[in-house]
């Protein structure tokens, strides 16, 4: 597959542990935010979202946590998986700026059996 | 993914030849849009729609045109590919503002200009 992660930070996590990737968003009138997962070779995939009027969403093995005093987002994968694997990219979309997202440059997570 | 395809998936085209990608979607959704991906970029949006005949740039159309005439399609056009338009390209669709749940995205067109 292609090779997106040249310059990507990485994190590498054991199987079974938890795993924590962070993001900086740019725009305090951001009104929702996204994760997505990429595998290689294929287009990104929908993990989870919040909208900002929220701090937390809890999906399955995965919670986001928004901090908008600090414009920080996370992601939290629970019992890390070698599934997991992948390229993570957060996104924002701003307040009246139509339905584009503005995309973030991605982490790679590297599970370790 | 399921209700959005991109066509070809791969191609290789020679510097200053025309080339168009497609996108195909059978989910009705109002929003389209093309991004490319390119390492140490991210995602970067070329250009997107919001119904047929309604495009509008994004932060890196030069080069790039695009049309609508149905919902179901939306085509990128590069008029006379270069080779810094060697990347992999997204389409994505989406619903409305109070619907708007993210993007779905197809699985992306490896572009390669020589």
């Amino acid at each position: 597959g292609e090779n997106v992660g040249l310059h990507l930070p990485t994190l590498s996590v054991q199987e079974g542990d938890n795993s924590i990737i962070n993001c900086a968003y740019s725009n305090s009138a951001s009104d929702y935010f996204i994760w997505y997962k990429q595998e290689s070779g294929k287009g990104p995939q929908f993990i989870i979202d919040i909208r900002s009027n929220m701090d937390k969403r809890q999906g399955q093995r995965v919670t986001v946590l928004l901090n908008k005093t600090v414009k920080h987002l996370s992601l939290q994968i629970a019992a890390t998986q070698p599934g997991d694997s992948a390229v993570y990219f957060c996104a924002e979309r701003l307040t009246g700026g139509g339905n584009k997202l503005t995309f973030g440059t991605g982490t790679q997570l590297k599970v370790e059996l | 993914d399921a209700g959005i395809t991109q066509s070809p998936r791969h191609k290789v085209t020679e510097t200053g030849t025309p080339v168009t990608l497609r996108c195909h979607q059978t989910e009705n959704h109002r929003y389209m849009y093309w991004y490319r991906q390119d390492p140490g970029h991210g995602l970067r949006l070329i250009h997107y729609s919001y119904g047929v005949k309604d495009t509008d740039k994004g932060e890196v159309s030069d080069g790039y045109s695009v049309s609508r005439s149905k919902t179901e399609d939306f085509l990128l056009t590069l008029e006379s590919a270069t080779s810094s338009q060697t990347s992999v390209y997204f389409c994505a669709i989406s619903e409305g503002q109070e619907l708007f749940y993210g993007y779905t995205f197809g699985s992306g067109t490896r572009l390669t200009v020589v």
